[in-house]
């Protein structure tokens, strides 16, 4: 079993679709959980990131965590057409380094105009 | 600001031929890496720096060496290359070692094709 898992895609919504991109994972001792954006033939740039459990908010994203089931979603209110790229959930465990920073495979995101 | 900077974008080798990947940052970070992503897996770390002059092994260090001379430069190297290492190569860098202090910045990574 990999330690993060997501649904590849490719995720396909109309434009202003709520979406739910969600990553699973199995150490229980991962804490500190990330999304990072990445458009075709780019980088990944952090988008979020959130610390145990609880949503957090930032204009039409929100994160959340569930320890209790060690599943984590993103959710894009009134997607747009420059949403789409590939969304990659990263996750580790507090006071560790990146080095022990651990990334799921990512899920590739269009949104249709 | 150019940020992170990979060259070269784009490279096909034949197998067994050699190759440097430079990665510059004009930030001045102390912590560097060198990732590898590949479809249906996560970025795995290959090396990382934590300072000029310092390197270390990553998750899947094998058939690859790095060297930092400069703090601003990470360099990754492929002695011989192999059909397995065709992947997409991204350096990052990172002011802070914790991603709970500071946010880790990629490059644009490079396309490696070995055939």
């Amino acid at each position: 079993q990999k330690e993060v898992e997501q649904d590849p895609g490719p995720l396909s919504v109309p434009e202003g679709a709520i979406v739910s991109l969600n990553c699973t994972y199995s150490n229980s001792a991962f804490q500190y959980f990330m999304w990072y954006r990445q458009y075709s033939r780019k980088g990944p740039e952090l988008l979020m990131y959130t610390y145990s459990s609880g949503n957090k908010e930032d204009g039409r994203f929100t994160a959340q965590v569930d320890k209790s089931s060690k599943y984590i979603s993103l959710f894009i209110r009134d997607s747009q057409p420059s949403d789409s790229a590939t969304y990659l959930c990263a996750m580790s465990v507090v006071g560790t380094s990146y080095d022990k920073v651990i990334f799921g495979p990512g899920t590739s995101l269009s949104v249709i105009p | 600001n150019a940020g992170v900077t990979q060259t070269p974008k784009f490279r096909v080798l034949k197998t067994g031929q050699s190759m440097t990947l430079l990665c510059a940052q004009d930030m001045n970070h102390e912590y560097m890496y060198w990732y590898r992503q590949d479809p249906g897996m996560g970025l795995r770390l290959i090396h990382y720096s934590v300072g000029e002059g310092t390197t270390a092994k990553g998750e899947v260090p094998d058939g690859y060496n790095v060297s930092r001379l400069k703090k601003q430069n990470f360099l990754l190297g492929l002695e011989s290359a192999a059909p397995s290492q065709t992947s997409v190569y991204f350096c990052a860098s990172s002011y802070d070692p914790n991603p709970m202090n500071t946010e880790a910045f990629f490059g644009q990574g490079t396309r490696l094709t070995v055939v």
